[in-house]
């Protein structure tokens, strides 16, 4: 089944420890992407990538890292969470950017006390 | 650069009665539009896609919307509302963003209610 995956779907931590969301899918997909969901903001996108080791900053990068290592992952990496990146998360891919379809994966909640 | 409005942040409409939602947007180069639907607790689905072929797109579950590029619209319409359309919409713009990249900019999302 064609799919974008997300792991953990729920996870609560503390401000500083570093955390990794991993997000990966097997259709071939070029363009990856991170979104943060926020109530009355919508979605914003954090990182995209448009190929295997070429990645861009999107609407809000600041407190993100991102890796594009293989075609199929695209970890999002908090090196010091905070309470302000308490959100809903969603990794998305697409064949390519442009007109393509965009795909989302079921989303991450995090919660940083 | 680009940007997204959607003019509405909740609407409210009798079950059978028609729906509109109003999606206004800014690009430099020629975008690509789209709405996606997010009912509780779930993922985003795309209900459907403007693409610089025919302006007048039809979606998924009865959903069409058309492209004004005088009016820089992307409405989102469907005659007649069922309780199952109940969720929130966006609007989305991509558009290319110079350095061989394309950018997605989401609106801020209309939340549908469906009254029985």
């Amino acid at each position: 089944e064609a799919q974008v995956t997300q792991n953990p779907r729920y996870l609560i931590t503390v401000t500083g420890k570093k955390l990794t969301v991993t997000c990966s899918q097997n259709m071939n997909h070029e363009y990856m992407s991170w979104y943060r969901q926020d109530p009355g903001l919508g979605l914003r996108q954090i990182y995209y990538s448009m190929n295997v080791e070429v990645t861009d900053k999107g609407d809000v990068p600041e407190g993100y890292k991102v890796s594009r290592k293989e075609k199929r992952n695209f970890p999002l990496i908090l090196e010091s969470p905070s309470p302000n990146q308490t959100s809903l998360y969603f990794c998305a891919s697409s064949l390519s950017a442009g007109s393509d379809t965009q795909y989302f994966g079921p989303g991450t909640r995090l919660t940083v006390l | 650069a680009q940007s997204v409005t959607q003019l509405d942040s909740h609407v409210s409409v009798s079950e059978g009665t028609p729906v509109l939602l109003r999606c206004n947007y800014s690009s430099s180069y020629s975008p690509s539009l789209f709405w996606y639907v997010q009912h509780p607790n779930k993922g985003l689905q795309l209900l459907l896609k403007y693409t610089s072929a025919a302006t007048l797109v039809k979606g998924i579950n009865g959903f069409e919307a058309e492209f004004k590029k005088s009016e820089t619209s992307f409405h989102l319409t469907k005659p007649s509302a069922h309780m199952s359309d109940a969720a929130e919409y966006f609007c989305v713009v991509s558009a290319y963003s110079g350095a061989g990249s394309y950018q997605l900019t989401f609106g801020k999302g209309t939340k549908l209610s469906v009254i029985p």
